[in-house]
């Protein structure tokens, strides 16, 4: 059991809009503490996508995007690519006593 | 342009030791940042094991706290875990990752290594 919980599964036809959510509690995400998504590629590690809620690294496309509001966060994806085709998962800081760094358990985004 | 890679063996018995190191090249463990270890079960999701700082601060998963000891070697640049008496369920890929603390994720990963345990 997660910490902060992820549909196991979404999916959209290329060039549609996804949208996947993380949902948390009062000890992190409502507590604060930002949310930062990592996309895994099949075989791969991961790779970070989204840091402290909305930002981009260089080299992410402006296709995704991210959003924090009150004790959740969701991952946007517009012009879905068959590349996309991906786990995702969200992160953030946990002050309580189930852990510190904390992931979700992984959403599958299947390009149909 | 940082990167890290994981070692060691691919095949513990139950009962023993797993044994991991993460070389960092491109950057100075001295210089900052936290390092971590995450691993992910096959087919399962990622599971955060632990952090280091480079003055040997360390912090654990309270579910792996009794069995993990992270530790840093700054001399050779390279961070190490230890997980005592393993069974199945510790089989998984472990990757090590640098954390960025203060805004908390991991931005470089390294490429992960599977880790079985049978005998």
């Amino acid at each position: 059991q997660s910490v902060l919980t992820q549909p196991p599964s979404v999916s959209g036809a290329p060039g549609q809009r996804v949208t996947i959510s993380c949902t948390g509690s009062g000890s992190n995400i409502g507590g604060g503490y930002d949310v930062h998504w990592y996309q895994q590629l099949p075989g791969t590690a991961p790779k970070l996508l989204i840091y402290d809620n909305n930002n981009r690294p260089s080299g992410v496309p402006d296709r995704f995007s991210g959003s924090k509001y009150g004790t959740s966060a969701s991952l946007a994806i517009t012009g879905l690519q068959a590349e996309d085709e991906a786990d995702y998962y969200c992160q953030s800081y946990d002050s309580s006593l189930s852990g510190h760094w904390v992931f979700g358990g992984g959403t599958k985004l299947t390009v149909l | 342009q940082v990167q890290l890679q994981e070692s060691g063996p691919g095949l513990v018995k139950p009962s023993e030791t797993l044994s991991l190191t993460c070389a960092v090249s491109g950057y100075s463990i001295s210089s900052g940042y936290y390092w971590g270890w995450i691993r992910q079960p096959p087919g399962r999701g990622l599971e955060w094991i632990g952090s280091i700082y480079q003055s040997g601060t360390t912090y654990y998963n309270p579910s792996l706290r009794s069995r993990v000891t992270i530790s840093v070697d700054t001399s050779k640049n390279h961070f190490s875990l230890k997980l005592i008496s393993v069974t199945a369920a510790d089989t998984a890929v472990y990757f090590c990752a640098r954390l960025v603390v203060g805004f908390n994720y991991f931005d470089c990963w390294g490429q992960g290594t599977l880790v079985s345990v049978s005998s």
